[in-house]
């Protein structure tokens, strides 16, 4: 089983649309989590962090399960721009490494 | 504020062949990660550094890839020799302290395509 684990799409949906994603993780251990932003050719950008009493920040919504071991990233009113692969991460008690799901593609349509 | 520079943006070799990538990261910043990224997965890490001594490369071929931090500055990565499967993005990071809760700050990456 993967560490971080993500649907990698892709989803497509119109300008306007509310779209949710989901990861999952495999060490219980885990203390932080993130979601990164990758657009095409691109490095990856920090989206937000996410907080166990879930945060937000515009249009993004970012949620923690810690009894199901899972993070969630709604967008609503998606735009064009939001158009990217987002990557979920966690970061590890111990050696603090941050581990990368592989990414769920996200296309946004006029 | 300088980001995370990389060089070169990006290399072509043949398989056997030998290569090196470069990475300087934010001034000031103690920890320095590489990851390897092929196409269609996510950062996979390879190594990190806390100044110049390494923390984790559990996941470093060490058969054929090398890393160093002399200085705690800039770092290299080395691949020798390369193998089909090496093709990729190799992307470094750095964060000033490596806690857990730090956010990550990629350079542009260089890709490399072993032929």
């Amino acid at each position: 089983r993967k560490e971080v684990e993500q649907d990698p799409g892709p989803f497509n949906v119109p300008e306007g649309a509310t779209v949710a994603f989901n990861c999952t993780y495999s060490n219980s251990a885990s203390q932080s989590f993130f979601w990164y932003r990758q657009d095409c050719r691109k490095e990856p950008k920090l989206l937000m962090s996410v907080y166990s009493s879930g945060n937000e920040d515009g249009r993004f919504t970012a949620q923690l399960n810690r009894a199901s071991q899972y993070i969630s990233l709604l967008i609503r009113d998606s735009k064009l721009s939001d158009s990217a692969t987002y990557l979920c991460a966690v970061n590890n008690a111990g050696g603090f490494k941050t581990i990368f799901g592989a990414g769920t593609r996200l296309f946004v349509k006029a | 504020e300088a980001g995370v520079a990389q060089s070169p943006r990006y290399k072509i070799i043949e398989k056997r062949q030998s290569v090196a990538f470069w990475c300087n990261p934010i001034s000031g910043h103690a920890t320095l990660y590489w990851y390897q990224q092929i196409l269609g997965q996510g950062p996979k890490l390879l190594i990190q550094f806390q100044n110049n001594g390494v923390v984790d490369d559990s996941q470093l071929p060490k058969d054929r890839f090398s890393a160093e931090r002399l200085k705690g500055v800039d770092s290299t990565l080395k691949i020798q020799p390369a193998k089909l499967e090496d093709s990729a993005v190799y992307l470094c990071a750095s964060t000033p302290l490596g806690g857990t809760n730090e956010k990550l700050f990629f350079g542009s990456g260089t890709q490399l395509s072993v032929l």
